[in-house]
């Protein structure tokens, strides 16, 4: 049973670019959350996805978008890039049927170094 | 609103001694609490959940913690460190999402 992969692994992009990021979670789960890890913090939500739509946000701006897809895998993406928005991103599934709705199962991250 | 709070950003300790990680957290309603782990350049690892069955919560590793609502309190223990514990530890409480900590990075002397 796979669990939640995210890819790419590491990224490198220039600031005012754009970039996606990917994550399919772990089978049986219908819900995926993205954070981002900021170095030496704690994960930071971004926003959460089931059901094909976003249903919470957290503080970040317009420039991070997302989406989900029918087989429930999810992208991030980021718009016009700052030096700040390097991080590790973090992508996390769960089930909003399974009773534990609050287990959140991550994936390894993505490292996106904007310079 | 919820929040936690991690006292002590790095934790030394020597192998075979007692880990104690300190988390408070404030919460408005009763809340879901987690200790993740985090080994370097990996994701986090659920290491322990309090969800208001018992108050003496045990996880993988060897790792328990105790729920204390009058201290508002989640600290992380374990008895015997072992080098393998060496790692980012964080706490976190759960409304509808998960709201983390600034984490503690537990070293581990030989």
């Amino acid at each position: 049973d796979a669990g939640v992969t995210q890819s790419p692994t590491h990224l490198i992009k220039t600031r005012g670019q754009q970039v996606t990021l990917r994550c399919s979670p772990k089978s049986g789960h219908d819900t995926v959350s993205w954070y981002q890890q900021a170095l030496g913090q704690g994960p930071q939500f971004i926003f959460q996805y089931y059901e094909e739509e976003e249903r919470q946000r957290g503080n970040f701006p317009d420039r991070f978008s997302g989406h989900q897809f029918p087989n429930y895998s999810s992208e991030l993406n980021v718009n016009a890039l700052l030096l700040g928005d390097s991080a590790l991103y973090l992508c996390a599934s769960s089930n909003r049927w399974s009773g534990v709705s609050y287990e959140q199962y991550f994936g390894p991250g993505t490292r996106l170094t904007v310079t | 609103a919820q929040s936690v709070t991690q006292l002590g950003s790095h934790v030394s300790v020597s192998e075979g001694a007692l880990v104690l990680l300190r988390c408070n957290y404030s919460s408005s309603v009763p809340p879901y609490l987690f200790w993740y782990v985090q080994y370097p350049n990996q994701g986090l690892q659920l290491l322990l959940k309090y969800t208001s069955a018992a108050t003496l919560v045990k996880g993988i590793n060897g790792f328990e913690a105790e729920f204390k609502k009058s201290e508002t309190s989640f600290h992380l223990t374990k008895p015997s460190a072992h080098m393998s514990d060496a790692a980012e530890y964080f706490c976190a409480v759960y409304p509808y999402k998960l709201i983390f900590g600034s984490g503690t990075r537990l070293l581990v002397r030989p």
